[in-house]
């Protein structure tokens, strides 16, 4: 596609359910990259992927997070149980050697844990 | 580690005018790559501009320019002729250029940016 896509655009979700986001990240571009952005806050790094290499998962907050990356190229994250802490939004990036280490962002996810 | 500071939470410029935009970063790479990411109201991170650790010559884009320290370790942006357009959160992050598996993004905490008409 033109850009990374990311859906849902927004999501409200009852504590305790899981969700799921998708991000599918600019064609070619070998990297996808997860951050959260709480209200007024900066990005929060939540997990890198690369190629085939193992995934960074240094960011993930918790055991109730994770991520996956099919084929190289759309990418889900999934959040168990979700506390009213994990409301934020969630953004999704891209990049490729051939971008020369830029990284294109998509609209994000907001999330609300009610 | 790497980190990256921006001590300045909120500016604001006049219209027309031209405003800087502070960023320090603390590494022991000798190779990386430094950003400026604009995120307006919308939530869409925009990429502004770009430099390379190496090129001592410093990006510039169209109103937009850096000022590179590497010595210093400083990323400053300056926007010329600010427009109301510009306003908007403003991000300087840090990336390696090492192709190590540790290549994610490492954020500054942003600078809010107002235009005054």
């Amino acid at each position: 596609g033109a850009g990374v896509s990311q859906s849902p655009s927004n999501k409200v979700t009852e504590k305790g359910k899981d969700v799921e986001l998708r991000c599918d990240p600019i064609s070619g571009h070998t990297a996808l990259y997860w951050y959260r952005q709480s209200l007024g806050q900066g990005l929060e790094f939540l997990i890198y992927f690369q190629g085939n290499s193992a995934p960074d998962k240094s960011g993930l907050p918790s055991d109730r997070f994770s991520a996956e990356r099919t084929g190289g190229s759309v990418s889900t994250l999934t959040i168990q149980r979700t506390q009213q802490e994990d409301s934020a939004v969630y953004l999704c990036a891209s990049s490729s050697s051939g971008t020369g280490g830029s990284a294109f962002f998509g609209q994000g996810t907001r999330l609300t844990v009610v | 580690a790497q980190t990256v500071t921006q001590s300045q939470p909120e500016m604001s410029v006049q219209e027309a005018e031209t405003v800087t935009l502070s960023c320090t970063y603390d590494t022991s790479e000798s190779d990386y790559y430094l950003f400026w990411y604009k995120q307006p109201p919308s939530r869409q991170m925009i990429l502004v501009i770009r430099q390379e650790a190496y090129k001592q010559q410093n990006a510039t884009e169209n109103r937009f320019s850096v000022n590179f320290q590497k010595a210093a370790k400083s990323f400053s942006l300056k926007i010329s002729d600010s427009q109301l357009g510009d306003a908007a959160m403003y991000f300087c992050a840090y990336r390696s250029a090492f192709l190590t598996g540790n290549e994610k993004l490492t954020f500054g905490t942003g600078t809010r940016l107002t235009i005054i008409p």
